[in-house]
């Protein structure tokens, strides 16, 4: 089966410019999650997905981050406006109705500078 | 929220030795714990997990002990090869539908 895909894979923006981040998860998978890792640290969850409801996003910086998914499938993070902070890795994972295994995509590098 | 404590962040192991993982959590209702290795520039990818109800579990060179009354739960590499040289994150979750909370790594090197 085709596995989690997102884009683009790198990105660099000056601070207070925009970006935003495109995921596709794994076919029939009801649960979206997108994490954000910072260098030499662990993936820390942004938001989770079942469908297109969120189900979790107390981690996510409101007043700069969004996400959405609307058709129940494909999902979309932005950023505006970033700041150095920002600069990580955003990786995109799914899972089964968020039972047991997380698969993750490439993941999507931002340098902002 | 969950917290996930793990350790140490940085091992170095000669090839053949083994390797111990430890993590620690904060929430007692968390019964779900799967290991992630992610090699340099590459995505995690799951290598073995537990839930609550299992004290051990095992998959060839790999372990997982659980104990849910100190609330940690470790990763065991025996006979380690150059190729388990990566990042590996712990992680828990409460029940289905809980997004996982993950540790903050471990630079595993294995040396020949």
């Amino acid at each position: 089966e085709a596995g989690v895909a997102q884009s683009p894979r790198y990105k660099i923006i000056e601070k207070r410019q925009s970006v935003a981040f495109w995921c596709n998860p794994i076919s029939g998978h009801a649960t979206l999650y997108w994490y954000q890792q910072i260098l030499g640290q662990g993936p820390k969850l942004l938001i989770q997905f079942q469908n297109n409801g969120v189900v979790d996003d107390s981690q996510l910086p409101k007043d700069r981050f969004s996400a959405e998914r609307l058709k129940g499938v494909d999902s979309t993070l932005k950023i505006q406006p970033a700041k150095l902070e920002d600069s990580a890795v955003y990786l995109c994972a799914s899972s089964r109705s968020g039972v047991g295994e997380l698969f993750f995509g490439e993941g999507s590098r931002l340098t902002v500078l | 929220g969950e917290n996930v404590e793990q350790h140490p962040s940085t091992l170095s192991v000669q090839e053949g030795d083994s390797a111990v993982i430890k993590c620690t959590y904060s929430d007692s209702a968390s019964n779900y714990f799967p290991w992630y290795k992610q090699e340099l520039g590459k995505r995690p990818q799951l290598i073995i997990d537990i839930r609550s109800n299992v004290g051990e579990k095992k998959d060839q060179r790999i372990a997982v002990t659980l104990n849910k009354t100190a609330k940690h739960f470790s990763l065991h590499i025996t006979e380690t090869q150059p190729e388990d040289s990566a990042v590996y994150f712990c992680a828990a979750s409460k029940d289905s539908g809980y997004a996982l909370n993950f540790g903050k790594g471990t630079s595993l090197l294995v040396t020949p």
